[in-house]
């Protein structure tokens, strides 16, 4: 059974905009992880955002911000005032147990293209 | 943030020839790294997870004596592909956490595979 789903395969969004990308995620953990990266062109993840399972509070980092809805089960990543360099594949991934030495498990990713 | 780096960031090998991939944790000890394949605009998927001192866990699907995995030491884990074949061309990408309380992952930038 698919633990992320993104069923965004890509976004648009006009330069300045605001913009959502959705996240479900399926556990039955009570511990567990989300995760946000950007993958640019390059290849490299880059790391913007992380929900603990038992954080009272949505998570904020600068642009980002993380609506985290537990009773849904969704983590949709929220980028305030769109840049065109976040133009990039964006990945939601959860970590069960939230311990190191368990592995993220990804969805299939958006694409979003911020326009001029 | 911690740093993994990941060797080397391309390379292209000839069919029947093996390729070793390094990933290294520059300023912390990995006692867990995990190993993944991305297909062109695919999602991360899983290949194994490495413990320091022991055995890979390899995912399913997933050929053990193909893909060897060593995990030698607190800050370096290899991945070598054996008898490579075009359809092992892909993006390999490790990643990499501090310990067991630790709920951060760190990626290496990635290695391109290019098998001909």
């Amino acid at each position: 059974a698919q633990k992320i789903t993104q069923t965004q395969p890509g976004m648009f969004v006009q330069e300045k905009e605001a913009v959502t990308l959705d996240c479900t995620y399926d556990t039955s953990d009570p511990s567990y992880g989300l995760f946000w990266y950007k993958q640019p062109s390059s290849g490299e993840m880059i790391f913007l955002i992380y929900q603990g399972s038992y954080d009272q509070q949505n998570a904020t980092e600068g642009r980002y911000s993380l609506n985290f809805q537990k009773a849904r089960k969704s983590a949709n990543l929220v980028i305030s005032a769109s840049q065109l360099g976040d133009s990039a594949m964006y990945f939601c991934a959860m970590r069960e147990r939230v311990t190191g030495n368990t592995p993220l498990v990804f969805g299939k990713g958006t694409r979003l293209s911020v326009i001029a | 943030g911690a740093v993994v780096s990941q060797h080397p960031s391309r390379v292209i090998c000839k069919s029947g020839t093996s390729v070793k991939i390094e990933c290294r944790s520059l300023d912390f000890q990995a006692t867990t790294m995990f190993w993944y394949r991305q297909f062109p605009k695919k999602s991360l998927m899983l290949m194994a997870t490495s413990n320091e001192g022991s055995k890979a866990t390899y995912e399913q699907g997933v050929e053990k004596d193909k893909f060897l995995i060593n995990h030698a030491s607190l800050t370096l884990s290899t991945l070598t592909v054996t008898s490579a074949h075009p359809e092992d061309s892909s993006f390999y990408i490790c990643s990499a956490s501090r310990g067991v309380r630790d709920t951060e992952a760190f990626f290496g930038q990635g290695t391109r595979l290019t098998v001909v």
